[in-house]
């Protein structure tokens, strides 16, 4: 247990939908970065929060946003979902340092149909 | 660019070794992670190398060539439980992570 806690479990939408999924950051903990996993494959970096701005951003378009807040929790918001959206959304929460390890939640399954 | 490569999957028996080697291009080296990632559960930390050489944990221990771009995972004494995918990461500037395919192993008896 890593005390990084995720919801929902899972989430079922339709194609053009908007979903928000919820993160919240182990104790002691100000950063928040977000991944997408597809089946099969290894974790891809979305975006990365600190202290509530936004420190880095990976290869994905604008439709996919976020927040965190000022307890350090975090929200992953995805705009005019496509059906390659379908993955598993994992956040993983560290202290900010340099290369400080990042201890991930048990994640969201969105399948979008 | 980013590129990490690792084996799709591997396969050992229950006591033996094996290893997981991980080799990677990245623009930027802050360290490596492994990570194990059990089917339908989020990865958990195994291991972080920055220095060269070898790390010990307990049955796993991780290895580190930073001018060769090269890492290895090596799993002694295999239990079934140790079936899962093994997760190699580098950690670029911001601490954010890039990761492998992931290497899917399985133990059996």
């Amino acid at each position: 247990e890593t005390g990084v806690t995720q919801s929902p479990t899972h989430l079922i939408k339709t194609r053009g939908q908007q979903v928000t999924l919820r993160c919240s950051s182990q104790s002691g903990h100000n950063t928040v970065s977000w991944y997408q996993q597809a089946l099969g494959q290894g974790p891809q970096f979305i975006f990365q929060y600190y202290r509530e701005e936004e420190n880095g951003r990976g290869n994905f378009p604008p439709r996919f946003s976020g927040l965190q807040f000022p307890n350090y929790s975090s929200e992953l918001n995805v705009n005019a979902l496509e059906l390659d959206d379908s993955a598993l959304y994992l956040c993983a929460s560290s202290k900010g340092g340099y290369a400080d390890t990042q201890y991930f939640g048990p994640g969201t399954r969105l399948t979008v149909l | 660019g980013q590129n990490i490569d690792q084996p799709t999957e591997m396969t050992a028996t229950e006591g033996a070794i094996v290893q997981i080697n991980c080799t990677y291009q990245t623009s930027g080296f802050n360290g490596l992670f492994w990570y194990q990632q059990h089917a339908g559960e989020a990865p958990t930390f195994l291991s972080y190398n920055v220095l060269d050489g070898l790390e010990e944990k307990g049955r796993f221990s991780s290895f580190l060539s930073r001018s060769k771009g090269y890492s290895y995972l090596l799993l002694k004494e295999l239990q079934m439980k140790d079936s899962a995918s093994y997760l190699c990461a580098v950690s670029n500037a911001g601490n954010m992570l890039t990761f492998g395919g992931g290497t899917r192993l399985m133990v059996k008896p």
